[in-house]
């Protein structure tokens, strides 16, 4: 079946500095992926969709600016925590298209 | 905006019972989701429904499509502990079309944590 690759799996930063996560469809190419942030005993919460070759669309409430997400290819999405601090940290998932295949999630400390 | 109940919010089980978890809506969805959750990782896609009334099984797990379109039911018979995890419904407007294409957005429930019976 189709394979997400996600990295890293964790992360601890420091206040304003950023980060960028990564996610790969390993066999399937994906003109969209989708990006969810997911609380502590919480459920996912979509933020935005990469587009290949377009600029992302995010959803309400999450900060362009501050989330830069980037669909560098068919195969390659990135999410850029820019500036990050302690609220930032969560739990970040990436999907395909289609809800069938999750990456296996980055978590993500700001300290 | 659309919302998703799902219950129970969590449940204990006993190895050999079987368990049983819905989602309801106020809208209505052409797709509906199930994942299993474990700590630290991904969704893992356990069924998927794209028809009103659909009965699909995938081993010990069933799950309906509600003829309504706004509910769906998730049934796990004879649990074993590897069971236990978060289980998310997942509501879906439109049906997929082939990796490419356009796709709507996926309406989570906030989950059923199913742990094992002290």
């Amino acid at each position: 079946g189709a394979v997400v690759s996600q990295h890293p799996s964790w992360v601890i930063c420091k206040s304003g500095t950023s980060v960028k996560i990564e996610c790969r469809s390993l066999d399937f190419q994906a003109t969209t992926m989708f990006w969810y942030r997911q609380f502590p005993k919480q459920s996912l919460m979509l933020m935005a969709t990469s587009n290949e070759g377009s600029k992302a669309t995010y959803e309400q409430g999450v900060e362009k600016d501050k989330f830069l997400i980037n669909h560098a290819s068919l195969t390659l999405s990135t999410l850029t925590v820019t500036s990050a601090h302690p609220e930032d940290s969560s739990f970040y998932i990436c999907s395909d298209p289609y809800g069938y295949t999750f990456g296996s999630g980055t978590r993500l400390t700001v300290v | 905006g659309q919302q998703l109940n799902q219950s129970p919010q969590s449940m204990f089980i006993q190895e050999g019972e079987d368990v049983s978890m819905n989602c309801t809506s106020s809208s209505i969805f052409n797709t509906w989701l199930w994942y299993k959750q474990d700590p630290g990782e991904g969704p893992v896609l356990l069924i998927a429904l794209y028809k009103a009334g659909e009965l699909t099984s995938n081993g010990r797990l069933t799950a309906q499509f509600g003829i309504t379109r706004k509910d769906s039911f998730l049934n796990i018979s004879a649990s074993i502990p590897s069971d236990v995890g978060i289980y998310f419904c997942a509501g879906q407007l439109y049906p997929p079309v082939g990796y490419g294409g356009s796709q709507g957005n996926l309406i989570f429930g906030k989950g059923t944590k199913l742990s094992v019976k002290p």
